[in-house]
Order: C-alpha cells, then structure tokens, then sequence
C-alpha cells in the first residue's frame, strides 16, 4: 500500500459527461501529479499540484482541469467526455515542489470508461 | 516523439534465471531514471532508481545499469521469481521538472 487513495476505483459514464476524480495523497507529501495511461501506452503526465498551486502541465486537455484543496487532496475533473479518454487516471505524490529528486508513489488508479 | 523507449513489449523468463529489461531515452537532460512495477488492478509501485552521474545502482536482487553515452539503460533481475511477473516501466525525470516521462512498458513473465 503506497498510501496514496483514490477514488472511485471504477467510473462508467456516457459521451459528453463530466466526472470528478479524487485523489488524497500519502500523509506529508505536498505534490499531486494526475497521470493518464491508454490501452498500451505509458503513463502520460497530466498536470502537477503543490501545496494548492499549479506547478506544471503536460498534455493535459482543455476539457480537463485540476485543483488541489487545503487539506492537500486533488479532483481531476474531466468534461465533455468523448471515447478516448476512457482510459486509467494515476495519481501520484511526493513530498517535495518537484524539480529536484524525490520519488513518485502512486495510487491505485481509476478505471474510466466512457460508452 | 517518445522521448523513453522500452522497444520489448513483452519478456519469459524461467524462474531462477536472470530477467533483464531494456530501456533507451533520447534526452540528455534527465538526471535520474527509475523502475516501476506493476501488477494488474493496481498502480505502479517503486522498484529501484539511479542518478546519472552514476552506472549502477544494486538493491537486492534488483540492479540497474546505466550507459549514458549509449542512452541505455538496464534492469537486471536475479535470480527471477513467479512473484516478479508484472508489468515493468521505465521511467525518467527531468531536471528541474516535476514529472516522469514514462516508457510503454515490458510484461514480464517468470514461470516456475
């Protein structure tokens, strides 16, 4: 257990939806990172969060944004859902701003599958 | 452009042997590179990192290599178990980045 929950484990939904992710991350660590992983791909950096401020985005969507809360837990929330973004959504911590070295634990993913 | 390569989608391993994996990168500005495992219905889970100042990092039974001038580098795995079947990602981070920057993933298969 890596310490790291995210919720729900399973998400199905139809096309031009909006869903809410949530991630809590390990106790003591101040940095979210949302990765996706499609069918047979690697896992795609999405966007980062520390300590409430965005750090750094990747190829994340425009229909898709991200906030993390004072408590430290993270929502990814995915907007006008199409097909393709059924995919797993990691979610990932670390303690440090990220920039400097510190591993990455992540959670156990949620499956989305978009109908 | 995948910046991260694991060119082996998949890899059998009898169980004793040693289980090595591959994995090549295109950037020259990554200062660390990792090794996850993982194991279906779960996330990645943190196996073994080395810097990039360095060539080897051992812990256990799990030793990576790194080639910088051939932008390679290596999990070897000895001697291989049924428990390590799992799917196993290279992974490198940039510096002054947050991210990883992940490659596709190679099955490994370790039968008895």
């Amino acid at each position: 257990d890596s310490g790291v929950t995210q919720t729900p484990k399973h998400l199905i939904t139809a096309t031009g939806q909006r869903v809410t992710l949530r991630c809590s991350p390990r106790s003591g660590d101040l940095s979210v990172y949302w990765y996706q992983q499609s069918l047979d791909q690697g896992l795609q950096f999405l966007i980062q969060y520390y300590n409430g401020e965005e750090r750094a985005k990747g190829n994340i969507l425009e229909r898709f944004s991200a906030q993390q809360f004072p408590d430290l837990h993270s929502e990814l929330n995915l907007s006008s859902l199409e097909l393709g973004d059924s995919a797993l959504y990691f979610c990932a911590s670390s303690v440090v701003k990220g920039g400097s070295w510190e591993t990455q634990y992540f959670g156990p993913g949620t499956r989305l599958l978009v109908l | 452009d995948q910046q991260v390569k694991q060119n082996s989608p998949s890899l059998s391993v009898q169980e004793g042997r040693i289980s090595i994996l591959n994995c090549d990168y295109t950037n020259s500005m990554f200062d660390y590179f990792l090794w996850y495992k993982k194991y279906p219905a779960e996330g990645p889970t943190f196996l073994i990192s080395i810097s990039s100042i360095k060539d080897k990092n051992e812990d256990g039974r799990f030793t990576v290599f790194l080639n910088k001038s051939a932008k390679h580098l290596s999990l070897h795995i000895v001697p291989s178990q049924p428990g390590d079947s799992a799917v196993y990602f290279c992974a490198a981070h940039p510096m002054n980045q947050g991210n990883l920057i992940f490659g596709k993933g190679t099955k490994l298969s370790v039968k008895p």
